[in-house]
């Protein structure tokens, strides 16, 4: 079993560029979350899906970040146009939607630098 | 909004016992107690859950007050890849699969 696959796992850009960050789920897991994390402000939830499904999206910061979840198996979160201050460790997790509890699966993470 | 209270940062000798205590006062009947930890680097770890019994697994053992206020997470027998960060969470009861990080508990193992 390969985890939960992020790509790039480093990215650097300048601001005002579309960014574009990439998530392999583990298979047959049902759930997959986005977070991100910085010095100021932890790790913090952006959204979450089930079955594709969005279901919570309160934690996106503005407009300019969009998620989508094409496929059990995908997801994408992009960031247009991107600015310093989005800078940060950028996590994906998924987890089984089975029984009371889930646990996450946490990604290695994409490192984004804005200039 | 905070449901958990840690110590920002603890140390413990190498091959002793790492005790790490989180208060939860307003956790309700129906909400876990989860651990994660998360090495330099790496993404967060799941450890162990618990909802009002005591807990062990391969990794930790989780010790849950009968009030269900506070809990501990003990590693038996600390590593030096044990330093982590460890996060006491509340999580509400299943339909809602949220998990909210506080600041957690900067361990370090001392050789």
């Amino acid at each position: 079993d390969a985890g939960v696959i992020q790509s790039p796992r480093h990215e650097v850009t300048e601001m005002g560029q579309e960014v574009t960050l990439r998530c392999k789920p583990i298979s047959g897991h049902n759930s997959l979350f986005w977070y991100r994390q910085t010095m100021m402000r932890g790790l913090e939830l952006l959204i979450y899906f089930n079955n594709n499904v969005p279901i919570d999206d309160s934690g996106m910061p503005e407009d300019r970040f969009s998620a989508k979840m094409p496929n059990a198996s995908f997801s994408t979160l992009k960031i247009q146009p991107s600015e310093p201050r989005d800078s940060a460790v950028y996590f994906c997790a998924s987890s089984p939607l089975v029984g009371v509890y889930n646990e996450q699966f946490f990604g290695p993470g994409t490192r984004l630098t804005v200039l | 909004d905070a449901k958990t209270t840690q110590p920002p940062s603890m140390d413990c000798a190498e091959g002793r016992a790492a005790n790490l205590p989180c208060n939860h006062s307003t956790i309700s009947g129906n909400e876990y107690v989860y651990w994660y930890r998360q090495i330099h680097s790496q993404g967060p770890q799941y450890i162990i859950h618990g909802l009002k019994n005591n807990e062990t697994n391969e990794m930790a053992s989780l010790i849950i007050t009968e009030d269900r206020k506070s809990s501990t997470l003990i590693l038996p027998h600390a590593t030096l890849r044990d330093t982590a960060v460890y996060y006491c969470i509340v999580r509400p009861d299943f339909g809602n699969e949220k998990l909210t990080f506080g600041t957690g508990t900067r361990l370090t193992i001392i050789p």
